[in-house]
């Protein structure tokens, strides 16, 4: 079990580019979040997969967010038309779905800085 | 909808002494999931600890230990023999078992320990 992965860990970029996240879940789990971290405040929930399909869309994940997960393995997180706003960390998560409480693990994060 | 409030921004504690992180959380569901997270400086999400909302007895992880009282709804984590390496952000976080699959986090606590 190497845990949940993800890259790149930083990325900067500047206003108005394109940017895309991976995310590896632990190799069992079925289950892939994605959440917001914005300094000083918890994660707030984007989105999630089960399996391959996306079942739960927050409203912060506003048209210029696009979220995959092809195969049901890893997923990326694109960002289209990156605002300053849109400077956070962004956490993935993966569970088992049907394991006790369904518990999520959290990866490291990418931190996204957007000049 | 669910609400999670933590309302001490930061704490801070003598090493090898004990301290209490309050939570209190808003559900309108009867059957959930309440979870402790703990977020080192600079390092990814670890889950503390959790408790079934159905089970009456109080979950223990080692020196962790949480007050749950469900009519009350608060979720208070202890931390007995406080070392320094217990020093990170706490994250109290809700999940209901049918419906939505996201965590709602609370606000967080810093914790400090004082050698």
């Amino acid at each position: 079990d190497t845990g949940v992965s993800q890259n790149p860990r930083h990325k900067i970029t500047k206003r108005g580019q394109n940017v895309t996240f991976r995310c590896d879940p632990i190799s069992e789990h079925n289950r892939l979040y994605w959440y917001r971290q914005t300094l000083g405040q918890g994660p707030e929930f984007l989105t999630y997969f089960q399996n391959e399909a996306q079942l739960e869309k927050s409203r912060l994940l506003s048209d210029r967010f696009s979220a995959e997960r092809p195969k049901g393995s890893f997923s990326t997180l694109e960002i289209q038309r990156t605002e300053q706003g849109d400077s956070a960390m962004y956490l993935c998560a993966s569970s088992l779905a049907g394991a006790g409480t369904d518990t999520q693990y959290f990866g490291p994060g990418t931190r996204l800085t957007v000049l | 909808a669910q609400t999670v409030t933590q309302s001490q921004p930061e704490m801070s504690v003598q090493e090898a002494e004990t301290v209490t992180l309050s939570c209190t959380y808003d559900t309108s569901e009867s059957d959930y999931y309440l979870f402790w997270y703990k977020q080192p400086p600079s390092r990814q999400m670890i889950l503390v600890i959790r408790q079934e909302a159905y089970k009456q007895q109080n979950a223990t992880e080692n020196r962790f230990s949480v007050n749950f009282q469900k009519a009350a709804k608060s979720f208070s984590l202890k931390i007995s023999d406080s070392q320094l390496g217990d020093a990170a952000m706490y994250f109290c976080a809700i999940k209901i078992i049918q419906g939505a699959q996201k965590l709602v986090f609370g606000q967080g606590t810093r914790l400090t320990i004082n050698p």
